[in-house]
């Protein structure tokens, strides 16, 4: 079974730029989750789709972030203009259930906006 | 809400000696909690959880945990520790009957020494 998969792997940007992170999660998996570490602090959660619908969308930053699951399969990640401290790592995490059951996550888009 | 602490950035530990690395947390109910392991230019990968029974729960690759409602923790052990064993390992918690989304710690750092 593939897991869940993230592209880029590693994304340099100039201030100002656009930049789009993809997450195709594990097929079948209804639940999609967003998150961002910045360098040695806490995993942040960003959103939560649940198929296509957003369910949860309380840790987006700001407006410059827009997250996408276009038929309730990958996911985009689109930050518009980019700054200094949109920089970290970007995880995708997909779950089948919510609460009880763990997620599995992506490898990581680790983003640097200079 | 929900809180995890994760006391140490790092802990290190001779191979073949135990280990423990340490995770505290604060919810108002009964907790969810969660241990994910994250290796070198990879994703988290699930190591194990508590939801509801046993104290002592045991994960993938020798590792175990013991949740401890008196004191709020839930540490994670492995008796004898190996190089391999050398990666950042993240606590999580979510209230049970809460929110879905875990909150995640700091992260630790475990340096196993040959």
């Amino acid at each position: 079974e593939a897991g869940v998969t993230q592209f880029p792997s590693h994304s340099v940007i100039e201030k100002g730029q656009t930049v789009t992170l993809r997450c195709d999660p594990i097929s079948g998996h209804d639940n999609l989750y967003w998150y961002r570490r910045v360098m040695g602090k806490e995993i942040k959660f960003l959103l939560h789709f649940v198929k296509e619908s957003k369910q949860d969308e309380s840790g987006m930053p700001n407006n410059r972030f827009l997250a996408e699951r276009t038929g309730g399969t990958y996911s985009t990640l689109k930050v518009q203009p980019a700054e200094l401290e949109d920089s970290g790592v970007y995880f995708c995490a997909s779950s089948v259930g919510r609460g009880r059951t763990e997620a599995f996550f992506g490898q990581g888009t680790r983003l640097t906006v200079v | 809400a929900q809180s995890v602490a994760q006391p140490e950035d790092q802990v290190n530990v001779a191979e073949g000696n135990p280990l423990t690395v340490k995770c505290t947390y604060s919810v108002s109910g009964n907790p969810y909690l969660f241990w994910y392991v994250q290796y070198p230019n990879r994703g988290l990968q699930f190591l194990l959880k508590y939801i509801t029974g046993d104290n002592l729960v045991k994960g993938s690759y020798g590792f175990e945990a013991e949740f401890n409602k008196s004191q709020t923790s839930f540490h994670l052990k492995k008796p004898s520790a190996l190089v391999s064993d050398s990666a950042l390992y993240f606590c999580a918690v979510r209230e049970a009957g809460g929110s879905y989304i875990p909150t995640f710690g700091r992260g630790t750092s475990l340096i196993v020494h040959p």
